[in-house]
C-alpha cells in the first residue's frame, strides 16, 4: 500500500495563476480532508469528504474548490492563487474522524 | 475560549526526563481524543487515541478528564527521539464545520 500520496511536493506559484493540488490514497478509506499549516496557526481545515460526491467546507475555504468523483482521489483546486494562500498543504484520510487520521507527505506551496 | 488549546513551548527536558502535556477543550460533546506527534517538515502522525479509562503505550500515557475538559500526555524516560511538536486533536462533530480540531502544538526538545 502506498498509503496517501501528494503531488507535488514542491511548487511556487505568480498571484493569479491556478494549480491543483493531487491527493491519493489506496486504503479505501471513505473520510478525506484538506489541512493548510502556517507557522503559529496550526492545522486548519479546508475542504473535506465523508464519501465519493460529497464534499463539505472546512473552517477557510475560501479560495479553494474541492471534488470527489472516486473514492481514492481529492484533489483541491486553488482558483487565483494569492501569497496569502503560502502554505504547506497536507491531504489526509481515515475510516472517520472517530478513527487514525493519515496524512500524506505534504506540498509546499509558495505564492509570489 | 479556542475549541483545542495546548501550551506552545518549547519544554526542554533532559534525557531520562518525565514531561506531561496538558491540551483543554472547549465542546463537551466531543467523544474522541487523539495525540499526534509532527517531527520538523513531516506530516502527523497518529501517537495515541486517548480511552475516557485511561491508556498506556510503553512510556507514553495519555488521560481524559471529561469534567474538566482536557487530557493529557505522559512521556516517561524521554528519549533524544522524542524530540517533536505533540498535536492534540478532538473530535468536533456537534458543534461548527469543523469534524476534527487540532491544537496549535507544543514542542518538546528532549537534551543529551
Amino acid at each position: 500500500n502506498a498509503g496517501v500520496t501528494q503531488t507535488p511536493k514542491f511548487q511556487v506559484l505568480k498571484t493569479g495563476q491556478s494549480m491543483t493540488l493531487q491527493c491519493a490514497q489506496d486504503m479505501n478509506h471513505e473520510y478525506m480532508s484538506w489541512y493548510r499549516q502556517d507557522p503559529g496557526m496550526g492545522l486548519r481545515l479546508i475542504h473535506y469528504s465523508v464519501g465519493a460526491g460529497i464534499t463539505d467546507q472546512g473552517e477557510v475555504p475560501n479560495g479553494y474548490n474541492v471534488s470527489r468523483s472516486t473514492t481514492e482521489d481529492f484533489p483541491l483546486r486553488l482558483l487565483s492563487a494569492a501569497p496569502s494562500q503560502t502554505s504547506v498543504y497536507f491531504c489526509a484520510s481515515s475510516y472517520g474522524t472517530d478513527y487514525e487520521q493519515y496524512f500524506g507527505p505534504g506540498t509546499r506551496l509558495t505564492v509570489t | 475560549r479556542k475549541e483545542v488549546e495546548q501550551d506552545p513551548g518549547p519544554f526542554n527536558v533532559p534525557e531520562g526526563a518525565t514531561v506531561a502535556f496538558n491540551c483543554t477543550y472547549s465542546n463537551s460533546a466531543s467523544q474522541s481524543f487523539f495525540w499526534y506527534r509532527q517531527d520538523c517538515r513531516k506530516e502527523p502522525k497518529l501517537l495515541m487515541s486517548v480511552y475516557s479509562s485511561g491508556n498506556e503505550d510503553g512510556r507514553f500515557t495519555a488521560q481524559l478528564n471529561r469534567a474538566s475538559q482536557y487530557i493529557s500526555l505522559l512521556i516517561r524516560d524521554s528519549k533524544l527521539s522524542d524530540s517533536a511538536t505533540y498535536l492534540c486533536v478532538v473530535n468536533n462533530l456537534w458543534a461548527g464545520n469543523t469534524p476534527l480540531v487540532f491544537g496549535k502544538g507544543t514542542r518538546l526538545s528532549v537534551i543529551a
